[in-house]
C-alpha cells in the first residue's frame, strides 16, 4: 500500500478562518512533508518531519503551522491567510534511508483563500 | 546549489510513436534522480528513480529512463505513447550524501499524446 490520504479535497476559507489540513499514511513512513504547488508550477517545499520533529522550516511564513501528532498524522493549521496562499497542498511520505527513498504524494487539498 | 531544467514546456507525440521528456540537471557531487507524474488536480505519482547501477532504469507503466552522467541528462522515454500517458511530468533530482538533502523539480513538461 502506498496511499497517503489527505482531506479535506477542498477548502474555501476567508482571510480571518482558521482551518486545517490533515494528511495520514499507513506504510510506516518516518518522514513526511508538506508542499505548496501554484498551477503549472513545481511543488515547492514547506516543511519536512522526520521521525515526528520538524527537522526543515524553508522560511514559511507564521500563517502556516505545522504538527504531528504521530508518526502517520501530518497537520497543517492556516490562520489568517492571504488570496496569493491559494494553491493545491500536497502531503508527502518517505522512509528514510539516506537520499535514495522515494517520496509519496496524496492527492493534495485544493485552498482557495477569498 | 543544485537544480533541473526540463527544456520543453510542452511535448506532442502521437498515439503509438515513441516519446521522450527531456531532463539535465546539476548537482555538486553524485545525482539522485527521479521521475513524477501529475494528473489534473491530482498529486504526483512515482513513475522511476536512478540510484545507483544499471543506467538504464525501468518504471510503471512502460516507462523508463537513461542515466547519462557525461551529458548530466535524466531523460523519459517510453517506446509506444498512449492517450492516458498525456500528463504533467516532473524531474527531479537529490544530492547523493549524508543528513538531509532537499529535492529539487524541474518546472515540469506538459505531455500531450494525440489521438
Amino acid at each position: 500500500d502506498t496511499e497517503v490520504t489527505q482531506t479535506p479535497k477542498h477548502l474555501v476559507m476567508g482571510m480571518t478562518n482558521k482551518k486545517s489540513l490533515k494528511c495520514e499514511q499507513h506504510m510506516g513512513h518516518r518522514a513526511m512533508y508538506w508542499y505548496k504547488q501554484k498551477a503549472k508550477k513545481p511543488p515547492e517545499l514547506m516543511f519536512v518531519y522526520s521521525y515526528e520533529k520538524l527537522s526543515i522550516n524553508e522560511s514559511v511564513p507564521s500563517r502556516f503551522s505545522p504538527e504531528c501528532p504521530n508518526s502517520s498524522l501530518l497537520n497543517l493549521h492556516l490562520h489568517a491567510l492571504q488570496p496569493e496562499d491559494s494553491a493545491l497542498y500536497l502531503c508527502a511520505s518517505s522512509q528514510p534511508r539516506g537520499g535514495g527513498e522515494t517520496q509519496y504524494f496524496g492527492p493534495g487539498t485544493r485552498l482557495l483563500v477569498l | 546549489a543544485q537544480s533541473v531544467a526540463q527544456p520543453e514546456d510542452q511535448v506532442n507525440v502521437a498515439e503509438g510513436n515513441p516519446l521522450t521528456v527531456k531532463c539535465t540537471y546539476s548537482v555538486s557531487g553524485n545525482p539522485y534522480l527521479f521521475w513524477y507524474v501529475q494528473y489534473p488536480n491530482r498529486g504526483l505519482q512515482f513513475l522511476l528513480k536512478y540510484i545507483t547501477g544499471d543506467n538504464l532504469v525501468k518504471g510503471s507503466y512502460g516507462f523508463e529512463a537513461e542515466f547519462n552522467k557525461s551529458q548530466t541528462s535524466f531523460h523519459l522515454k517510453k517506446p509506444s505513447a498512449l492517450v492516458s500517458d498525456s500528463a504533467l511530468y516532473f524531474c527531479a533530482v537529490r544530492l547523493a550524501a549524508g543528513g538531509y538533502q532537499k529535492v529539487t523539480f524541474g518546472t515540469g513538461t506538459k505531455l500531450q499524446v494525440i489521438p
